[in-house]
């Protein structure tokens, strides 16, 4: 069974630019998550996606946002990139919402140079 | 808000010695679930064990054990019989018992295992 997909595995962009991050859920898996891993920082909760809708984002500006697709994969985009932007960005995905305490599995990650 | 605290940045271990890494954490929820990731130098974020907190048996995974304190709240990941491949950065992290909820992670600890 294959896990959490994402694409791309690296990203240079330029500051002021846009990046799209894709990730593919595990088959079955409704719940998408997406985290930010700057260095020094950990990981920081971005952006929840369940059943096409965004159901919970963290402390981030408007300019990190995202979707989810019929097929359940989802996409983050980052508009007007700053340096501070750069980081690995991991996708992850749980079955459906409506089960507490499922295990949220992760993707390998998409790095995101801004230069 | 719920927060995860690991006050171990770095620690260092030889093969076949036991390790112990701290996780306290801090909610006025009763129902929630407690989870040890590792990260190796692929990134891949790997699930190591889950804890419910309704379960009073600490959870146990092949050379991996939780001590699990809830009046505490202290959940510290014992590690036995450390291998090469253990080289990683752990982190803990805190989920609430309503469905759908995020994961909420500690900064992680860097954890050296050496020949």
């Amino acid at each position: 069974e294959a896990g959490v997909t994402q694409s791309p595995t690296h990203l240079i962009k330029t500051r002021g630019q846009q990046a799209t991050l894709r990730c593919s859920p595990i088959s079955g898996h409704t719940s998408v998550y997406w985290y930010q891993q700057a260095l020094g920082l950990g990981l920081q909760f971005l952006l929840w996606y369940d059943e096409g809708e965004e159901r919970n984002r963290g402390n981030f500006p408007p300019r990190f946002s995202g979707r989810q697709f019929p097929n359940y994969s989802s996409e983050l985009n980052v508009n007007a990139l700053e340096l501070e932007d750069s980081a690995l960005y991991l996708c992850a995905s749980s079955p459906t919402v409506y089960h507490s305490g499922n295990t949220i599995y992760f993707g390998e990650g998409s790095w995101l140079t801004v230069v | 808000a719920q927060t995860v605290t690991q006050s171990q940045p770095e620690m260092s271990v030889q093969e076949a010695e036991t390790v112990t890494l701290s996780c306290t954490y801090d909610t006025s929820e009763n129902n929630y679930y407690l989870f040890w990731y590792k990260q190796p130098p692929s990134r891949q974020m790997i699930l190591v064990i889950r804890q419910e907190a309704y379960k009073q048996q600490n959870a146990t995974e092949n050379r991996f054990s939780v001590n699990f304190q809830k009046a505490a709240k202290s959940f510290s990941l014992k590690i036995s019989d450390s291998q090469l491949g253990d080289t990683a950065m752990y982190f803990c992290a805190f989920m609430m018992g309503q469905a759908g909820t995020a994961l909420i992670f500690g900064k992680g600890t860097t954890l050296s295992v050496s020949s």
